[in-house]
């Protein structure tokens, strides 16, 4: 089966701190995708990439990047955390064949 | 741009009972349209996905979907529901061009009473 595998479950960072989240997937997908998940307001696309260092901007890009310089690997980096980027974090990964495969989650606390 | 509305964010159930959790969408072009389940601590699991011919679709753990074009609805149903059901679900749809990108919608979890 295919893995995405996210490299924390859970981070506290102090506001103004760079963050790196970290996103591994084993299938060879060309596809990775990062959303943030609120209460109420469901999954919200932040970053995409259809391949090696290409990427597209999602609905809520501001304050956020990111960075594939390996098919495998997708990262998303906040540049100068805030509290209110506090939230959960899902890493996907995706082929036309194969669908959507997300990754465990990323619940980060920015104090 | 497409969207997605589930009409709900709690849906309350007793264990045995029929569940229903509703899903609208807009799309200006033929959907795809996906229900996903997350448990607690989780990541987000497929339940069942539409993308074209039988209208009626079945899913894991019972979980069936209808998608009605006229309506814009993709409904999900269970007939008997478990405690196990308990969880968030997501009704999603793609949206034009390039990568597959998906819209979800707010989410509604689903609490089962003993």
């Amino acid at each position: 089966d295919v893995k995405v595998t996210q490299s924390s479950r859970y981070l506290v960072k102090r506001t103004g701190e760079k963050v790196f989240l970290e996103c591994v997937q084993d299938m060879d997908h060309e596809n990775m995708f990062w959303y943030r998940q609120d209460p109420g307001l469901g999954l919200r696309l932040i970053y995409f990439s259809y391949d090696v260092k290409m990427k597209e901007k999602g609905d809520i890009p501001e304050g956020y990047s990111v960075s594939r310089e390996k098919k495998e690997r997708f990262s998303l980096i906040l540049e100068s955390a805030s509290t209110n980027q506090t939230s959960m974090y899902l890493c996907a990964s995706s082929s036309r064949d194969r669908g959507y495969t997300f990754g465990s989650g990323t619940r980060l606390t920015v104090v | 741009a497409q969207s997605v509305t589930q009409l709900g964010s709690h849906v309350s159930v007793s264990e045995g009972a029929l569940v229903l959790l509703r899903c609208n969408y807009s799309s200006s072009v033929p959907p795809y349209l996906f229900w996903y389940v997350q448990y607690p601590n989780q990541g987000l699991q497929l339940l069942l996905k539409y993308t074209t011919g039988a209208t009626l679709v079945k899913g894991i753990n019972g979980f069936e979907a209808e998608f009605k074009k006229s309506e814009t609805s993709f409904h999900l149903t269970k007939p008997s529901a478990h405690m196990s059901d308990a969880a968030e679900y997501f009704c999603a749809v793609t949206r034009a061009g390039g990568a597959q990108k998906l819209v979800f919608g707010q989410g509604t979890r689903l609490t089962i009473n003993p």
